[in-house]
């Protein structure tokens, strides 16, 4: 079964500029979860989708977005991007939205922003 | 409010020795989830274990082992005869009911050297 697939793997924008980020889950997944990972404030939760709906969000600014489509792939948006926007981003699929359900990684999303 | 604390930042064994990481989170919760997750020098989080509040048993798989003990509100993680392929940086979570997304903890990078 392939894993989750996340594209593109590397980026490179400038301030001021938006990026879309891509997330596939594992076949047969409906959540879709995204996580922003610096070195300063570690692993930290964007947002979180099942069924194409928003179920939790982390405390990020509005530049942050996201959604989910009918099958269950996953865009997350970054607009009017800032240089502490700089980190990996990862997604995670679950088959459900349950407290026990276990969370699997992707490779992540480097953005590095100049 | 829910936390997690990996006091250990980064460790360093030689080949063979047994290391323990350690664990604390905390939570109301009487209802919650606790995992490891494992992350290599690629990036990508490769999930170990889940356990969830109820069941404080202890859990072997091969050379790793966990000791989730409650009245402590700890779950540590040990390697025993680390290996070389071991090295990567090693993060606790934690899902409770009331918060409902997952939190980890700011990771714990172990070298293990030849």
């Amino acid at each position: 079964k392939a894993g989750v697939t996340q594209t593109p793997r590397y980026l490179i924008k400038t301030r001021g500029q938006q990026v879309t980020l891509s997330c596939s889950p594992i076949s047969g997944h409906r959540s879709v979860s995204w996580y922003q990972q610096t070195p300063g404030q570690g692993l930290q939760f964007l947002f979180e989708y099942f069924s194409e709906t928003q179920r939790n969000k982390g405390n990020f600014p509005g530049r942050f977005s996201g959604r989910q489509f009918s099958n269950s792939r996953s865009e997350m948006n970054v607009s009017t991007l800032e240089l502490g926007d700089s980190a990996l981003y990862l997604c995670a699929s679950s088959i459900g939205v349950g407290l026990q359900e276990t969370q699997y990684f992707g490779p992540g999303t480097r953005l590095l922003v100049l | 409010a829910q936390k997690v604390t990996q006091a250990q930042t980064e460790i360093s064994v030689v080949e063979k020795e047994d290391v323990t990481l350690d664990c604390v989170y905390e939570t109301r919760d009487t209802t919650y989830y606790l995992f490891w997750y494992k992350q290599p020098p690629s990036g990508e989080l490769v999930f170990l274990i889940r356990r969830n509040s109820f069941d404080e048993q202890n859990e072997i798989s091969g050379r790793y082992s966990w000791n989730f003990q409650k009245s402590t509100s700890s779950f540590n993680f040990t390697i025993t005869a680390s290996q070389v392929v071991d090295s990567a940086v090693y993060f606790c979570a934690l899902r409770g009911l009331s918060y409902d997304k997952v939190i980890f903890g700011p990771g714990t990078s172990l070298s293990v050297i030849p």
